[in-house]
């Protein structure tokens, strides 16, 4: 079975800018998490997909977007970029999405640099 | 702050060696997950201990849970410089994947 796949791997920005993040889950998976990782703030969670239904949402502002597609693949979009959106940008599917009893895996990332 | 924090923050040890490292949390835990991270890649989950264990065994990985403490510890056994990574301990709340609270990690290094 394919892993979960990140698109594109690298992306550098300028401030006002937006962006989409892609994320291909595991072939049924329909449960895709994103998260962002800083050095500052460690892993946090953006939100998570389940059925081309936002399901849960972490702490961020409106800039921070995203959809599912029928297929179960994801897109995140942030717009209006900031410095501090400077980041790892890290999916993660699931079968079910439930974290008491799924296990989450975890694509290789999307490495944003804002300038 | 509902994440677990990781000591220590940085491990240097030799090849061969066992390497622990220990995680401290708050809140009552549906269940504790260590995950690995090699540098600026995604996260590999390890093992996952119910919060009725007290330990779990995975090839050459140990990890115990101590409720009473609200603590995890992992040991690698006879380490490879292959397991250079960081290291993260999730902690779950609840059941939703917005219940998942990840650490803020031990660096291991494992020098040949």
């Amino acid at each position: 079975k394919a892993g979960v796949t990140q698109t594109p791997r690298y992306l550098i920005k300028t401030r006002g800018q937006q962006v989409t993040l892609s994320c291909s889950p595991i072939s049924g998976h329909r449960s895709v998490s994103w998260y962002q990782q800083t050095p500052g703030q460690g892993l946090q969670f953006l939100f998570e997909y389940f059925s081309e239904t936002q399901r849960n949402k972490g702490n961020f502002p409106g800039r921070f977007s995203g959809r599912q597609f029928s297929n179960s693949r994801s897109e995140m979009n942030v717009s209006t970029l900031e410095l501090g959106d400077s980041a790892l940008y890290l999916c993660a599917s699931s079968a079910s999405g439930l974290a008491a009893t799924d296990t989450q895996y975890f694509g290789p990332g999307t490495r944003l640099t804002v300038l | 702050s509902q994440q677990g924090e990781e000591d220590p923050q940085a491990l240097s040890i030799q090849e061969g060696e066992n390497a622990t490292m220990n995680c401290s949390y708050k809140t009552s835990i549906n269940n504790l997950q260590w995950y690995r991270q090699n540098s600026g890649r995604g996260l590999v989950h390890l093992i996952l201990i119910r919060s009725n264990e007290r330990e779990k065994h995975s090839g050459r990985l140990r990890v115990t849970l101590d409720t009473s403490k609200k603590s995890s510890s992992l040991l690698i056994t006879a380490s490879r410089a292959a397991d250079t990574a960081s290291y993260f301990c999730a902690t779950v709340l609840g059941t939703g994947a917005n219940n998942l609270f990840f650490g803020t990690g031990t660096r291991l290094t494992v020098i040949p």
